[in-house]
């Protein structure tokens, strides 16, 4: 079954606006991770937030952890043109943490 | 300088073909993966590589066979290739536990 699901599916917003994206996930993790995938391209890791840590910062991307409600969320301020993506959560399993499963994603509509 | 390659980048082929598609790292991770995304974007794990062994293999039909000859290559070969095959099929490496590295994809196309 799937281990994490992004909201809202879809999400578009204005240049210089915030951008909050959700996912919420099912099993007891090691670590999550968020990922960003330009049209036609590879995916591109962003972040990753270990199970003890409840909110990491990278540049204009905040990511919080909150593992009694088994959910993250990723917040991308003043936002650009180019944030313009597919984001998607990566959850692991505790018991493996090689098999890293993907939500459905949330595509960003950045407009200029 | 590319951390992960693949090749082709578009594979186009007919039902009932076998095909494969290579893919490189260069970053000198332990791990490897492939990954099917379909037409929503859904990103499946298919197998998962660990020093040359297999550690992960989903619900993958037979038809599709890794090999990996050595920790920096994992190829995916297809056969008897289908309709719902159709995807893009991403490599991947990584530290066990850590961030993957993706590839830029193979977009086939079953005719």
């Amino acid at each position: 079954s799937q281990q994490g699901e992004e909201d809202p599916q879809a999400l578009s917003i204005q240049e210089g606006e915030n951008a909050t994206m959700n996912c919420s996930y099912k099993t007891s993790i090691n670590n999550l991770q968020w990922y960003r995938q330009n049209s036609g391209r590879g995916l591109v890791h962003l972040i990753l937030i270990r199970s003890n840590e409840r909110e990491k910062h990278s540049g204009r991307l905040r990511v919080t952890l909150d593992t009694s409600k088994k959910s993250s969320s990723l917040l991308i301020t003043a936002s650009r043109a180019a944030d313009t993506a597919s984001y998607f959560c990566a959850t692991d399993q505790k018991t493996s943490y090689d098999k890293v499963i993907f939500g459905p994603g949330t595509s960003l509509s950045v407009i200029p | 300088d590319t951390a992960v390659s693949q090749t082709p980048k578009y594979l186009v082929t007919q039902m009932g073909n076998d095909k494969s598609i290579k893919c490189e790292q260069n970053l000198g991770h332990d791990t490897m993966y492939w990954y099917k995304q379909d037409s929503k974007k859904f990103l499946k794990i298919m197998f998962s590589y660990n020093n040359k062994e297999l550690i992960i293999n989903e619900t993958v039909p037979n038809r599709f066979s890794p090999k990996s000859p050595d920790k920096a290559h994992l190829n995916l070969h297809i056969n008897s290739l289908e309709l719902g095959d159709s995807a893009v099929y991403f490599c991947a490496s990584s530290v066990t536990g850590s961030e993957q590295y993706f590839g830029p994809g193979t977009r086939l196309t079953v005719t």
